[in-house]
C-alpha cells in the first residue's frame, strides 16, 4: 500500500457511460494530481489542486471532469470517452503545490473505451 | 523550457552487470531532480531525489545518481543488476522556482539472466 488508493484498477467503458475515477490519500499532503499516461507518450498532467482548489488544468477536454471535495480526495468523472481515451490514469499526491520531496504515485486505473 | 531527455527508450543488461541509465536535463536555474521505477500495472515509486543537498544521492533498492552541473546530467547507475529491477525507469525535474514535474518519456531496463 502506497498511502494513495486508487479506484478501479481497471475499467472498461463504453463511449456513452458516465464513471467515475476515485483517488485517496492518507499522507496528509496538500496537493493532488491527475496524471494520463499513454504508450510511447510521456505522463501528461491533467489537473492539479492544491488545497482542495484547482490550480491547473492543462488544456484537458471537457469530458474529463475533476472534483476535490477535500485534501485527502479527488475524483475524476467520465463522459462520452473516445477510444483514444484510453490509458493508465494515475493520481499522486505531495506534500505541498511545489512537489518538491517528490510525488506520491498510487497504482493506477487502466481504463479502456470501447 | 525545463525539460528532461532520456537517452535510450530500452536498456539491456545482463544479471550482476551494471546499469546505467542516461538522463539530461535543460535548465538555466539549479533543479529538483527526480528518479522514478514503475513495475508493470503499478504506479510510479520515487526512487531518489537530487535537491542540492549532495551530488551523489543514493536511493533505495542501491541505486545512486550523481547531478553533474557541467554536463546538465543525472544519471542512474547500480552496480549490480537484479532481475527484480527490470521495470521502466522515469526522470522527472522540476525548477527550484516552479511548481511542475516534467518527466522524460522512460527507459524500459531488462535484466537478461
Amino acid at each position: 500500500e502506497t498511502g494513495v488508493t486508487q479506484t478501479p484498477r481497471h475499467l472498461v467503458m463504453g463511449m456513452t457511460n458516465k464513471k467515475s475515477l476515485k483517488c485517496e490519500q492518507h499522507l496528509g499532503h496538500n496537493a493532488m494530481y491527475w496524471y494520463k499516461q499513454s504508450a510511447k507518450k510521456p505522463l501528461e498532467l491533467m489537473f492539479v489542486y492544491s488545497l482542495e482548489e484547482r490550480v491547473e488544468n492543462n488544456s484537458v477536454p471537457s469530458r474529463f471532469s475533476p472534483e476535490c471535495p477535500n485534501s485527502s480526495h479527488l475524483f475524476l468523472h467520465l463522459h462520452t470517452l473516445q477510444p483514444e481515451d484510453s490509458a493508465l490514469y494515475l493520481c499522486a499526491s505531495s506534500q505541498d503545490h511545489g512537489g518538491r520531496g517528490g510525488y506520491t504515485f498510487g497504482s493506477g486505473t487502466r481504463l479502456t473505451v470501447v | 523550457a525545463q525539460s528532461v531527455t532520456q537517452l535510450g527508450s530500452h536498456v539491456s543488461v545482463s544479471e550482476g552487470a551494471l546499469v546505467l541509465l542516461r538522463c539530461n536535463y535543460s535548465s538555466s536555474v539549479p533543479p529538483y531532480l527526480f528518479w522514478y521505477v514503475q513495475y508493470p500495472n503499478q504506479g510510479l515509486q520515487l526512487l531518489l531525489k537530487y535537491t542540492s543537498a549532495a551530488t551523489l544521492v543514493k536511493g533505495i533498492n542501491g541505486f545512486e545518481a550523481e547531478f553533474k552541473k557541467s554536463e546538465t546530467s543525472f544519471h542512474l547507475t547500480k552496480p549490480s543488476a537484479h532481475m527484480s529491477d527490470a521495470a521502466e525507469y522515469f526522470c522527472a525535474v522540476i525548477r527550484n522556482t516552479g511548481n511542475q514535474f516534467y518527466f522524460g518519456t522512460g527507459t524500459s531496463l531488462t535484466v537478461i539472466p
